[in-house]
């Protein structure tokens, strides 16, 4: 299963875009790439997933280099409602492991 | 769809007391996953079932945790005896992978505060 280390916390401030990246070396031929959000006391939340180039949703963007082995999030124009604990996951795509496994995550601080 | 539902939301026992937690997914929905989320551990997997069969359970912290899914629509995690330790909040979620399906959203619960004494 493929390895994701990202930032473990991140400030900013109303109005700005934050980028986000998250390292993949040794991600897999099957393997997607996936965003999830959690805010206090809730259950993490899908955000957007890629296999390659840009995925662009009404909530963010990811972009993935030709290599896959990092990917970017980036939100724009960031709320005080955007603070949050941003993860990314690397997803088999194989039958077999559907799993969901994810890692310390990077928590985002928008400040006014 | 009323998305995942678990329940108790909040759950205070005493150590040595049955612990058990339920978990409606998803109409529809061909995966199910437990997960556990502590400040020092963060968000673990526990077990996830297949069309109601368990795939993976490696993420059970011991014997004292069991987990079932009876029908599609109803998963159990139980812990006998509970300790204080096992004090988290427990999170279940289902996913579709249908054939050719590329989609990686699973759906969370919105949890269950688990509070040994």
């Amino acid at each position: 299963l493929a390895k994701t280390t990202q930032p473990i916390s991140m400030d900013s401030y109303e109005g700005q875009e934050v980028n986000i990246t998250c390292s993949h070396n040794n991600i897999a031929t099957n393997d997607y790439i996936t965003w999830y959000q959690q805010f206090p006391s809730q259950g993490p939340r899908f955000i957007i997933q890629g296999y390659k180039t840009k995925v662009t949703n009404e909530v963010a963007s990811l972009f993935i280099p030709a290599d896959r082995k990092s990917s970017t999030l980036s939100l724009p124009r960031v709320s005080l409602s955007d603070t949050a604990v941003y993860y990314c996951l690397v997803v088999l795509m194989d039958t077999g492991r559907r799993a969901l496994t994810f890692g310390s995550g990077t928590r985002l601080q928008v400040q006014p | 769809d009323a998305g995942v539902i678990q329940s108790p939301r909040h759950e205070v026992t005493e150590m040595g007391q049955e612990v058990t937690l339920r978990c409606k997914p998803i109409s529809g929905h061909d995966y199910l996953f437990w997960y556990r989320q502590t400040m020092m551990r963060g968000l673990e997997l526990l077990i996830y079932f297949n069309n109601n069969v368990p795939i993976d359970d490696s993420g059970m912290p011991e014997d004292r945790f069991s987990a079932k899914m009876p029908n599609a629509s109803f998963s159990t995690l139980k812990i006998q005896p509970s300790e204080p330790r096992d004090s988290a909040v427990y999170f279940c979620a289902s996913r579709y992978t249908g054939t050719g399906h590329m989609n990686t959203e699973a759906f969370f619960g919105q949890g269950t505060r688990l509070t040994v004494v």
